[in-house]
C-alpha cells in the first residue's frame, strides 16, 4: 500500500506547455524527495525538500513542499521532450515511494 | 567515482526456484536499500542494510533476505519463487541510514519468473 499518492497518474502535453504533478500524504514527512525514472534505469534523485513551505528551483522544475510537510508538488515550465519520464516521490523515514506520474512530452 | 551497479542485467527463473541478485554501492557509501517495482508502479521498498546489519525492513516475507558485506556490496535472495515475484528489483546505496539521505540507485536486475 502507498503512503504517498501522486497525481495525476499521467499526463501527456506538448513541448512547451507547463505542467504540475502532486505528491499527497496523511502522514507528516521530515523530508521528501522527487526522483525521475527513464525507461530500463534507475531512479535519478533531482531534489530534497525539507522544510515546510521551501521551494527548489532546478533549472525549469519548481519543487515546493507543503507548509504541513504532508504534500509536495513539481512544476515544470515550457516542458521539453526530454522531461518524459516517471517522476515519483518519497517520503524519508520509512522509503517509501508513490506510484508515480508518467510524463510524455510530444515534440 | 564508480555508481551503484547491479548484476545480472535480465534472469530468467522457474518457480520455485532461488534467485540471487548483487549490487556494489557507489564509493563512500555505507547503507544499502532493495526495492521491488512491478509493472506500472512506484518501487516497494524490502529491506535496507546499514554497516552489514538489517536496518529496516518492509511488507515482504522472510523468503527475501539479503546480505551487505564488509566493503558494503549486498545481495538479495528470494527463495521458493513467485510468478508475482517478476519485477524490476533495484538496489540504492546512501552515505547515512535512517536520518536525511540521498539515495543512489543502480539501473535495476529484471527478473522474470515463469
Amino acid at each position: 500500500t502507498q503512503l504517498l499518492e501522486q497525481s495525476p497518474q499521467f499526463l501527456s502535453i506538448q513541448e512547451g506547455e507547463n505542467l504540475t504533478v502532486y505528491c499527497n500524504s496523511s502522514s507528516v514527512f521530515s523530508s521528501l524527495q522527487w526522483y525521475r525514472q527513464e525507461p530500463g534505469e534507475g531512479p535519478v534523485l533531482l531534489v530534497t525538500v525539507v522544510t515546510g513551505g521551501e521551494v527548489k528551483k532546478l533549472k525549469r522544475l519548481t519543487f515546493q513542499f507543503g507548509d504541513a510537510r504532508k504534500d509536495s508538488s513539481l512544476h515544470i515550465t515550457a516542458a521539453q521532450p526530454g522531461d518524459t519520464g516517471l517522476y515519483l516521490c518519497a517520503g524519508e523515514g520509512d522509503m517509501r515511494f508513490g506510484a508515480g506520474t508518467r510524463l510524455t512530452v510530444k515534440p | 567515482e564508480t555508481g551503484v551497479t547491479q548484476s545480472p542485467t535480465h534472469l530468467i527463473k522457474t518457480r520455485g526456484q532461488q534467485v540471487t541478485l548483487r549490487c556494489s554501492s557507489q564509493s563512500g557509501h555505507n547503507t544499502v536499500s532493495w526495492y521491488q517495482q512491478a509493472l506500472g508502479q512506484g518501487p516497494q521498498f524490502i529491506f535496507q542494510y546499514y554497516r552489514e546489519e538489517e536496518n529496516g525492513r518492509g511488507n515482504f516475507p522472510p523468503r527475501f533476505s539479503g546480505l551487505q558485506f564488509p566493503n558494503y556490496s549486498s545481495e538479495l535472495n528470494v527463495n521458493a519463487l513467485e510468478l508475482d515475484d517478476s519485477a524490476l528489483y533495484l538496489c540504492a546505496s546512501s552515505l547515512t541510514s535512517g536520518a536525511l539521505y540521498e539515495q543512489y540507485f543502480g539501473p535495476g536486475t529484471r527478473l522474470t519468473v515463469t
